[in-house]
Parts: C-alpha cells; sequence; structure tokens
C-alpha cells in the first residue's frame, strides 16, 4: 500500500508571500519506462469538490495560475504557491496514481495570516 | 463543458443497502473511467472505486470490497454505486469524478457530492 504524508497540517502565510507544502509517499512513484512520477495535487475549498492543480507532479492543469507549481520525485514532492493570494485559501491533498488504488494524503490546510 | 451530477445519499441504518448515481454530461461519457471518492465530515479524501470507459476494470478500495458494486451506462451516460451492508463508517460525502485523458487515475471533474449517512 502507498501511504501518503503530508506536512504540515496547517500554514498561515501572507497576502503575496510563498507557501510550500510537502507530500511523502511510502514507496516510489516513478515510473522508470516513462520516467514519470505517478502524482497529483487538489486543492478543495470549504463546501467545493476537490480540483484538480497538477498532475504527473510537475504538470499545471489548464486554467490553474501559474503561482502554482509542483516539485519532486521519487517519493518527496512539494508543492509551492509563489505568491499567496486570498482565493488560495483552502485544503491541498496530493494523491498517488502509482498503485491500483489510489491514496491520498491527509492534507495541508492554508489561511491567510 | 463537464457536468457531473452526484445524487441517491441520504441516512440509511447500519447493515441496509443505499443506490448512488452520478450523470455526466458535455463530454463523451463512454471515452473515460470513472471515480467515486468520499470525505468523512470533516475528514480527508478516500479513494472508493474506479470503472473503466468500457467497464471492463473494476477496482475497489479494501475498505468496499465485496459490500459495493460500481457499474456504468453508456447510453445513458450515469454511473451507479450500489452499497449494500453498509456500516457507520461509510457516512461522508461521495464525490464521482472523471478520469483525466493522460491517465484514468487523474481526477479531472468532480461532482458536488451526495450525503450518506449510516446511523441506528
Amino acid at each position: 500500500d502507498f501511504v501518503m504524508t503530508q506536512s504540515p497540517d496547517s500554514l498561515s502565510v501572507s497576502p503575496g508571500e510563498r507557501a510550500t507544502f510537502n507530500c511523502r509517499s511510502s514507496q516510489s512513484v516513478f515510473n522508470r519506462s516513462n520516467k514519470k512520477n505517478y502524482l497529483a495535487w487538489y486543492q478543495q475549498k470549504p463546501g467545493q469538490p476537490p480540483k484538480l492543480l497538477i498532475y504527473w507532479a510537475s504538470t499545471r492543469e489548464s486554467g490553474v495560475p501559474d503561482r502554482f507549481s509542483g516539485s519532486g520525485s521519487g517519493t518527496d514532492f512539494t508543492l509551492t504557491i509563489s505568491s499567496l493570494q486570498p482565493e488560495d485559501v483552502a485544503t491541498y491533498y496530493c494523491q498517488q496514481y502509482y498503485g491500483r488504488q489510489i491514496t491520498f494524503g491527509g492534507g495541508t490546510k492554508v489561511e491567510i495570516k | 463543458q463537464v457536468h457531473l451530477v452526484d445524487s441517491g445519499g441520504g441516512v440509511v441504518q447500519p447493515g441496509r443497502s443505499l443506490r448512488l448515481s452520478c450523470a455526466a454530461s458535455g463530454f463523451t461519457f463512454s471515452s473515460y473511467g470513472i471515480h467515486w471518492v468520499r470525505q468523512a465530515p470533516g475528514k480527508g479524501l478516500e479513494w472508493v472505486a474506479v470503472i473503466s470507459d468500457d467497464a471492463s476494470k473494476i477496482y475497489y478500495a479494501d475498505s468496499v470490497q465485496g459490500r459495493f458494486t460500481l457499474t456504468r451506462d453508456n447510453s445513458r451516460n450515469i454511473l451507479v454505486l450500489q452499497m449494500n451492508s453498509l456500516r457507520p463508517e461509510d457516512t461522508a460525502l461521495y464525490f464521482c469524478a472523471r478520469g483525466h485523458s493522460d491517465s484514468w487515475y487523474i481526477l479531472d471533474s468532480w461532482g458536488q457530492g451526495t450525503l450518506v449517512t449510516v446511523s441506528s
């Protein structure tokens, strides 16, 4: 089983500042044959369903602002918001899709300082 | 525009059954895998099940294997999750979600969710 661990649990950031949070997988999600990391990031605002932000660890979904970026490989990944906006207040989840059963991290809640 | 509408939630006693539906529009339903993901109140996301575009592959989370059955009707653009032997720990908001064209395990569009409460 792939266990996804996110840190920190919550983060308070001033508007315009950088927000960085992490996701670690218990097993590598890197596929050597296609050189892709099977890792996605989602944003969930209160009362809304999740929204896909990033997939293949660093590919931004169409329409997602470029202040969102993903990095990392193997077991350690990072989502960065380069300049936090008030509308970015949400919980962010990572998800592995290397295994047949998808697993999500526990989430990082981002608040405005 | 992709549109997924989840329905069928409600309050049910432990051990009973419930049937959730996901109605799709705005895309070629028969070309996409579709998932169910649930979220217990105040908690994180838990994947439940997925069905491939042609229903030839269906996979379940260990927590629901043998109790839940996922089917689809591509002629009516509908997905159905039959949930039997429900337990209090199945209480959650259930979302259907479409698999991405790049990989059917990336979830690119989500319904608004339907709430299932299992309680005596």
